[in-house]
């Protein structure tokens, strides 16, 4: 089946510094892919949805500024966390819908638990 | 505005069978999900409702009233590796998939 490769699986980085997550579908081509932030015992909440070769829709509340989302391939999408604080502490996932478009086709990566300290 | 509503925990004793209720409230609805997810993991599909009715896979199935805004997740023989957390999510109209927050379901012995 198909597959979402995210890396990295897991960051510990210092207040200020910026951690880039990547997203990359395996075998398949995705025109869209999503970032959610989850926050312990909390539902996923969709961050952005970006677009190969276009700028991310970001959700409201989500700074597009500190949250740099860039799709450049219909493979491989980012998301870079500038000057990451300890309220940037969660876990991020990225999903990729298909490019054949159904809607049941929406894989998930394995997720990045950042620490910030 | 849009909303899920689904229990937080649930406890059932293993063999048996378990319902997950989920009610939801959106102005655009492109289908009913399941996941299950188990702590620090990602989510895995579970199942997919776009019309009404029972869609039954093995030892899970999931049901679809859209009329009332209602679905409900079933666990048939429950075993160990069930205990996790279970998420109702909704596809909206910009098929975007908006996420409850989730039902942590233990099966004890």
């Amino acid at each position: 089946g198909a597959v979402v490769s995210q890396h990295p699986s897991r960051v510990i980085c210092k207040s200020g510094t910026s951690v880039k997550i990547e997203c990359r579908s395996l075998d398949f081509q995705a025109t869209t892919m999503f970032w959610y932030r989850q926050f312990p015992k909390q539902s996923l909440m969709l961050m952005a949805t970006s677009n190969e070769g276009s700028k991310a829709t970001y959700e409201q509340g989500v700074e597009k500024d500190k949250f740099l989302i860039n799709h450049a391939s219909l493979t491989l999408s980012t998301l870079t966390v500038t000057s990451a604080h300890p309220e940037d502490s969660s876990f991020y996932i990225c999903s990729a819908r298909d490019r054949g478009f159904t809607n049941e086709k929406l894989f998930f990566g394995s997720g990045t638990q950042l620490s910030v300290l | 505005g849009q909303n899920i509503d689904q229990p937080t925990e649930m406890t059932a004793t293993e063999g048996a069978i378990v319902q997950i209720n989920c009610t939801y409230q959106t102005s655009g609805f492109n289908g009913l999900f399941w996941y299950q997810q188990h702590a620090g993991e990602a989510p895995t599909f579970l199942s997919y409702n776009v019309l009404d009715g029972l869609e039954e896979k093995g030892r899970f199935s999931s049901f679809l009233s859209r009329s009332k805004g209602y679905s409900y997740l079933l666990l048939k023989e429950l075993q160990m590796k069930d205990s996790a957390s279970y998420l109702c999510a909704f596809l909206t109209g910009a098929n975007n998939l908006f996420f409850g927050t989730g039902t942590r379901l233990t099966v004890i012995p």
